[in-house]
C-alpha cells in the first residue's frame, strides 16, 4: 500500500498567494494531522481531525485551514502565505479508535519556501 | 508549559553503544514515543512506552521512568545507517503528541 502521500514534494510560493497542500492516506485511519517542522524546533501541530467531518486546532493554527470531507483526504490551505510559513510540512495519520495512544504514520513531507 | 528536552547532537563510533536521553514536563502523560528521522525524510516509529521499565526491540531499547519524567533510547552495535535524528514525543492528557526538537546522532567509522 502507498500509506500516506503528500503533494507537492516542494514548492516556492510568492508571499500573499494561496496554496493547498494535499494529503491522502489509504490505511482507513480515522485520525489525521498536519505538522510543521522547523530547524531547532520540535514538530508543531497545526490542525488535526479525529474523524471525517471534524477538525480541531493545534498549537500553531493561525494562517492555516483544513477540511476533512472524507476519511482519506486532509488538505491544508494557506490563504495568504507569509515568509514565516516557510517550513517542511508533514501530514500524519493514526488509527485512534480507542483513546488516541496509537502510532502516527507520516507522509514524505512538503518543503515550502515563501518569498 | 509543556517541555521536552533532548541533547541537540551526539557522536558515537560504529559498533559502539549510545544512549539518548529525554526529559519531559507535560500536562498529563499517556505514553512516550521515540521516532527516527533520516535527513530529508519522514519520521518513522521506533518505540512506545507507557509503563515504567525497559522495552527491548532488537538493537534498540527504550526505558521509561514516569516518576522522574525521564526516558532514554539505547542503540547497540551502531551501524552507519543509524545516523539520523531521534525524536522523543509525549502523549499529553488531551492525547496530543508534544515533540522534542530531536537529537542528531552522528556515527563515525
Amino acid at each position: 500500500t502507498a500509506g500516506i502521500t503528500q503533494a507537492p514534494t516542494s514548492q516556492i510560493l510568492a508571499a500573499g498567494r494561496s496554496m493547498t497542500l494535499r494529503c491522502t492516506q489509504d490505511m482507513r485511519h480515522n485520525a489525521m494531522y498536519w505538522y510543521r517542522q522547523d530547524l531547532g524546533l520540535g514538530l508543531r501541530l497545526i490542525h488535526y481531525s479525529n474523524t471525517a467531518g471534524t477538525t480541531g486546532k493545534g498549537e500553531v493554527p493561525d494562517g492555516y485551514s483544513v477540511s476533512r470531507a472524507n476519511t482519506d483526504d486532509f488538505p491544508l490551505t494557506l490563504a495568504s502565505a507569509v515568509p514565516s510559513q516557510t517550513s517542511v510540512y508533514f501530514c500524519a495519520s493514526s488509527d485512534s479508535t480507542s483513546g488516541g495512544a496509537e502510532t502516527q504514520y507520516f507522509g514524505p513531507g512538503t518543503r515550502l519556501l515563501v518569498l | 508549559g509543556q517541555n521536552i528536552d533532548q541533547p541537540t547532537e551526539m557522536t558515537a563510533t560504529e559498533g559502539a553503544i549510545v544512549q539518548i536521553n529525554c526529559t519531559y514536563q507535560t500536562s498529563g502523560f499517556n505514553g512516550l514515543f521515540w521516532y527516527q528521522q533520516h535527513a530529508g525524510e519522514a519520521p518513522t516509529f521506533l518505540s512506545y512506552n507507557v509503563l515504567d521499565g525497559l522495552e527491548e526491540k532488537g538493537r534498540f531499547s527504550s526505558f521509561l521512568s514516569r516518576s522522574k519524567g525521564y526516558s532514554y533510547l539505547l542503540l547497540k552495535e551502531l551501524q552507519m545507517k543509524d545516523s539520523a535524528s531521534y525524536l522523543c514525543a509525549v502523549l499529553d492528557s488531551n492525547y496530543q503528541l508534544i515533540w522534542g526538537a530531536g537529537t542528531k546522532l552522528i556515527i563515525k567509522p
